[in-house]
């Protein structure tokens, strides 16, 4: 069964400094890997999201997940935090072999200082 | 713009008690889903259903059963609501087939069971 971990339930960053979130997967084929964000409140929209092809992908609000099959990881970054990035970051794992299911990983909160 | 509605954003329910939490997609979507949310588990699938009147089961589905009469509308039934249920509940959709397309979520509803 695939499974997906993140180790930091929080981190704080000051405004301006970089950001990695670390995610790591364990599945047995080439993942469908995601990152979602969760601002307080809402409900969760996708960052970027990846399947094959460049392991450096780009997505939205300036953020960037870089794949790592050696590793099975698929980390977060951001060179630049803004204070509207304070949110709940989710990695998930998806897997055609069980319909259109996704796997999330428990989540990492950001919190930014000024 | 593509839009998931849930119909509470809140709801306090006494132990015992049937509840229904009720999900409307408005893009004509395949796929629904019903997710809990809990802090340091990231979120969990309870049920999904890929079609009208189809379901299938998620990680957690004791304690919950799911209706889908119409294509935009996926019900969530917590046939005798417990202190355990009390949770946010997230509900989602999305198109096709694959696991790689997006899933578009709803601003959930925080349960409370008393």
């Amino acid at each position: 069964a695939q499974s997906v971990t993140q180790p930091d339930i929080h981190i704080t960053v000051s405004e301006g400094a970089s950001l990695e979130l670390r995610c790591n997967y364990s599945y047995g084929a080439t993942p469908y890997l995601f990152w979602y964000v969760q601002s307080p409140g809402q409900g969760l929209q996708l960052l970027l999201k990846y399947f094959s092809g460049d392991t450096l992908v780009q997505g939205i609000k300036g953020f960037e997940a870089e794949f790592k099959r050696s590793q099975s990881s698929f980390n977060l970054r951001k060179p630049s935090v803004h204070w509207s990035d304070a949110a709940e970051y989710f990695c998930a794992v998806g897997d055609n072999n069980a319909g259109n299911m996704l796997t999330f990983g428990g989540g990492t909160r950001l919190m930014v200082k000024p | 713009d593509v839009k998931v509605t849930q119909s509470s954003r809140y709801l306090v329910k006494r132990t015992g008690e049937k509840v229904f939490l009720e999900c409307v997609q408005d893009m004509d979507h395949e796929n629904m889903f019903w997710y809990r949310q809990d802090p340091g588990l990231g979120l969990r699938l309870i049920y999904f259903s890929y079609d009208v009147k189809m379901k299938e089961k998620g990680d957690i589905p004791e304690g919950y059963s799911v209706s889908r009469e119409k294509k935009e509308r996926f019900s969530l039934i917590l046939e005798s609501a417990s202190t355990n249920q009390t949770s946010m509940y997230l509900c989602a959709s999305s198109i096709g087939t694959s696991a790689y397309n997006e899933q578009f979520f709803g601003p959930g509803t925080r349960l409370t069971v008393l």
